[in-house]
């Protein structure tokens, strides 16, 4: 069936180290790729996006890459912060305009001081 | 800009109550979303709509689950009966042109 899935469940590092969360997809199909970032208590904050015609972006102390050939998703977060620690969700669309997410089950990121 | 509004933040009912939640996206969003976040997963899809119109509640338990969006603005999620696995945050997004999706807080959801 179709999934959006996280190799790790859970990810410690130390303040200003960098973090890399990983997220493995198995729909050929899905064509718009999104990281969010949800904090306890808080909605899902977006991070980054990536379309399939793509294999990297970057944003502020953040990087996405997309490696269709073995359907992986990685989002890498420069000189991790202590406010960086939260669950990471990496997401999945596809179906042209107004995208239907299915979102994988999520990364927790703890920075330690 | 001002975010997406939810309300109420937290409710706690028993089972077989009814509830409702309530989302206003932001300004010109045309689309909307409701998720239902159960803990420790990520958010599950309950029913897209663009502007007034449904696009997608294919996963919307319609037994007792129903939204509504009459004007195309803000939105309104009910669940009548509540069941205790219907215990979780729910989501609402909403989209414009640019496909991104914004997220209001949720409201959590207690059943009894």
């Amino acid at each position: 069936g179709e999934s959006v899935g996280l190799h790790l469940p859970t990810l410690s590092v130390q303040e200003g180290d960098n973090s890399i969360i990983n997220c493995a997809y198995s729909n050929s199909a899905s064509d718009y790729f999104i990281w969010y970032k949800q904090e306890s208590g808080k909605g899902p904050q977006f991070i980054i996006d990536i379309r399939s015609n793509m294999d990297k972006r970057q944003g502020q102390r953040v990087t996405v890459l997309l490696n269709k050939t073995v359907k992986h998703l990685s989002l890498q977060i420069a000189a991790t912060q202590p406010g960086d620690s939260a669950v990471y969700f990496c997401a999945e669309g596809r179906g042209g305009s107004n995208y239907k997410l299915t979102f994988g089950k999520g990364t927790l990121l703890t920075v330690n001081p | 800009e001002a975010g997406v509004a939810q309300s109420p933040r937290y409710k706690i009912i028993e089972k077989r109550q009814s509830v409702a939640f309530w989302c206003n996206p932001i300004s010109g969003h045309a689309t909307l979303y409701w998720y239902q976040q159960i803990l420790g997963q990520g958010p599950k899809l309950l029913i897209q709509f663009q502007n007034n119109g449904v696009v997608d509640d294919s996963q919307l338990p319609k037994d007792r689950f129903s939204a509504e969006r009459l004007k195309g603005v803000d939105s309104t999620l009910k669940i009548q009966p509540a069941k205790l696995e219907d215990s979780a945050v729910y989501l609402c997004a909403g989209a414009g042109v640019a496909d991104t999706q914004y997220f209001g807080p949720g409201t959590r959801l207690t059943v009894l």
